[in-house]
């Protein structure tokens, strides 16, 4: 059974500061990484997405992904309280490549 | 506004009705699908189409069918279904199937139908 794991949280972190969460995922022929954001009541969406080792920017966020741990992360920079959601992470996985979502952690920026 | 447009929005039904959720996407996608969301478990993925040709079916249970009339269409028809099936359905779609192209795994969700069966 491919897995894909999330601590649920809440994370709870002080307006202004880094926000980091973390996935991890079992199967290692894995090729594709995506992060979604799910304000409460509605939809996810995407907003990163990251295919090679290492850090992928894109204004406040970063993903990094380490494929010898199996280990990818999402960091946000001067964490505002609009960021306060649920994050999943997604992994590419099955035979017809479909997408594989942990639980989510629930993000909480305090003002 | 993802261009996945989901009604209704909100459903509520006793066991021994039958409704549809409706799903269209304005994308110009190939591959739309079916999640089932649940308190503290993630999201589930229900029914894929690729081109109007389901392609993979999770052991869904039969009181779940779908429908794929064309490639901007999906329905989902509900009959006689249980308290445990309510939920949020959502339906995405993507620019085509996964198969490592990584393009094409990128979902586009709709709104969501919250659905409480009584």
């Amino acid at each position: 059974q491919k897995e894909v794991e999330q601590n649920s949280g809440p994370l709870s972190v002080p307006e202004g500061a880094i926000a980091s969460l973390n996935c991890t995922y079992s199967d290692r022929g894995s090729q594709s990484f995506f992060w979604y954001r799910q304000y409460s009541g509605k939809s996810p969406e995407l907003i990163m997405f990251i295919y090679s080792n290492g850090d992928k920017e894109d204004g406040r966020f970063t993903a990094q992904l380490n494929k010898a741990s199996q280990y990818v992360s999402l960091l946000i920079r001067d964490s505002q309280p609009s960021d306060s959601a649920t994050y999943l992470c997604a992994v590419n996985g099955g035979s017809q490549g479909n997408l594989i979502f942990g639980k989510g952690t629930k993000l909480s920026v305090k003002p | 506004e993802t261009g996945v447009t989901q009604t209704p929005r909100h459903l509520v039904m006793g066991m021994t009705n039958k409704k549809s959720l409706k799903c269209e996407q304005h994308l110009g996608h190939n591959a739309m699908y079916w999640y089932k969301q649940s308190a503290k478990k993630p999201l589930e993925l229900m029914f894929v189409y690729s081109l109007e040709e389901r392609v993979e079916n999770n052991s869904v249970p039969s009181r779940f069918s779908p429908e794929c009339p064309n490639s901007s269409h999906l329905f989902l028809h509900l009959h006689t279904l249980q308290p445990e099936d309510s939920a949020l359905y959502l339906c995405a779609s993507s620019l085509r199937m996964g198969q490592g192209a990584h393009l094409n795994e990128k979902l586009f969700f709709g709104s969501g139908t919250q659905l409480s069966v009584l």
